[in-house]
């Protein structure tokens, strides 16, 4: 089993839609959290940190569930440009970030 | 601009021949990481330092694999004997001083092809 496990998707979305992804961690000691996005070819970068309480950027919100294990990010009013491949990202408290292999959206007109 | 750089771009090399990478990271950044990306899969975990210190290698990097970061500046990730699988991209990343959670700048990757 991996580390960290996303919807392996891809997600085919008009514009303006609501879209959800969700990423499950095994390691129960990881300290942090972070969503990044990829564009096609390109290095992946930050999106936004993960809260407890959970936090929003703009159209973007991002959830953790300790508990369960489970971190998702939520994107309203989806937008053309938002068509790209988004990781979870969790990091242990030594500092080691490991990434799941990704959920592709595809936002269409 | 003084983001993480990364050289040579691109590579391409015969089997069995030795490669090697540089990266140097933001400077004020003391951590360093190498990961290696291949199509549909997320970047994958190979080492990382903190200063000159390499703190973890993984499991999964064979002893093909070395990397160095002498002076806890740059980094050089070394591969011998290559090999058909080794063909990837290979990502550097730096994160920031004092916080052992801070988020990954991310270089703009070397990619290696064994032909």
């Amino acid at each position: 089993r991996k580390e960290v496990e996303q919807d392996p998707g891809p997600f085919n979305v008009p514009e303006g839609a609501t879209v959800a992804f969700n990423c499950t961690y095994s390691n129960s000691a990881s300290q942090s959290f972070f969503w990044y996005r990829q564009d096609c070819r390109k290095e992946p970068k930050l999106l936004m940190s993960v809260y407890s309480s959970g936090n929003e950027d703009g159209r973007f919100t991002a959830q953790l569930n300790r508990a369960s294990q489970y971190i998702s990010l939520l994107i309203r009013d989806s937008k053309l440009s938002d068509s790209a491949t988004y990781l979870c990202v969790v990091n242990t408290n030594a500092g080691k970030s490991t990434f799941g292999d990704g959920t592709t959206l595809t936002v269409k007109p | 601009d003084t983001g993480v750089s990364q050289d040579p771009r691109h590579k391409i090399t015969k089997r069995g021949q030795n490669v090697t990478f540089r990266c140097d990271p933001i400077s004020e950044h003391n951590r360093l990481y190498w990961y290696r990306q291949t199509l549909g899969q997320g970047p994958e975990f190979l080492t990382y330092f903190q200063n000159e210190a390499q703190l973890e290698k993984s499991r999964l990097l064979s002893d093909r694999f070395s990397a160095e970061r002498p002076k806890g500046s740059f980094s050089t990730l070394e591969i011998q004997r290559t090999e058909q699988g080794d063909s990837a991209m290979y990502l550097c990343a730096s994160s920031g001083r004092g916080n052992e959670n801070s988020p990954l700048h991310f270089g703009n990757g070397t990619r290696l092809t064994v032909t």
